[in-house]
């Protein structure tokens, strides 16, 4: 069973310019997430998607942060424009469906930002 | 709110001897325990849950965790401990009546020591 797939591994911008982050699930996975982790802390929550629609985005600083997951499948994650405090690994992850909460998620192996 | 505390930035044991990795959660409702692991440059690998049922689940790696309720805690453990197994582990609560958010804690390194 593949994993969850994403890209780019790595990205170095400057401040000010935008990035994007692309998440493909594990195939039949309803629900995704995308964390923020930044170096030495845990993974932050960003948003959650069940299939197409958007559960929780309360943690997004949706001033600069947007996705997307127009057909319920694979997810964009968008930043512009990018801060210094940006630099962090962006984590994608999936959870099956009809778990009812008791699942765990199946984590792609991150985006790397770096923002100089 | 739910919260996740992981006291511990680091623990330190020899290798061949037990170890344990603390964590203490805050959930309004019952909650979901995870445990997950990060090896460098890598994402979080699941290594247990706790559900329901008996308070000691056991997980990948030989890896086990014991569910207290009553001090709102769920260390994790291992009988012994191998190089291998130096890692950034991370503990994560879900509150069964607030939706499917998973909230980690700040993180505990392990080193094991030849």
């Amino acid at each position: 069973e593949a994993g969850v797939a994403q890209s780019p591994r790595y990205k170095i911008i400057e401040k000010r310019q935008s990035v994007a982050f692309w998440c493909n699930p594990i195939s039949g996975h309803a629900t995704l997430y995308w964390y923020q982790q930044i170096l030495g802390q845990g993974p932050k929550l960003l948003i959650q998607f069940q299939n197409n629609g958007v559960v929780d985005d309360s943690q997004l600083p949706k001033d600069r942060f947007s996705a997307e997951r127009l057909k319920g499948v694979d997810s964009t994650l968008k930043i512009q424009p990018a801060k210094l405090e940006d630099s962090a690994v962006y984590l994608c992850a999936s959870m099956g469906p009809g778990q009812g909460g008791t699942g765990e998620l199946f984590f792609g192996e991150g985006s790397r930002l770096t923002v100089l | 709110a739910q919260s996740v505390a992981q006291p511990e930035d680091q623990v330190n044991v020899a290798e061949g001897n037990p170890l344990t990795v603390k964590c203490t959660y805050s959930v309004s409702g019952n909650p979901y325990l995870f445990w997950y692991v990060q090896y460098p440059n890598r994402g979080l690998q699941f290594l247990l849950k706790y559900i329901t049922g008996d308070n000691l689940v056991k997980g990948s790696y030989g890896f086990e965790a014991e569910f207290n309720k009553s001090q709102t805690s769920f260390h994790l453990k291992k009988p012994s401990a191998l190089v291998s197994d130096s890692a950034l582990y991370f503990c994560a609560v879900r509150d069964v009546d607030a939706g499917n958010m998973l909230t980690f804690g700040g993180g505990t390194r392990l080193m094991v020591k030849p």
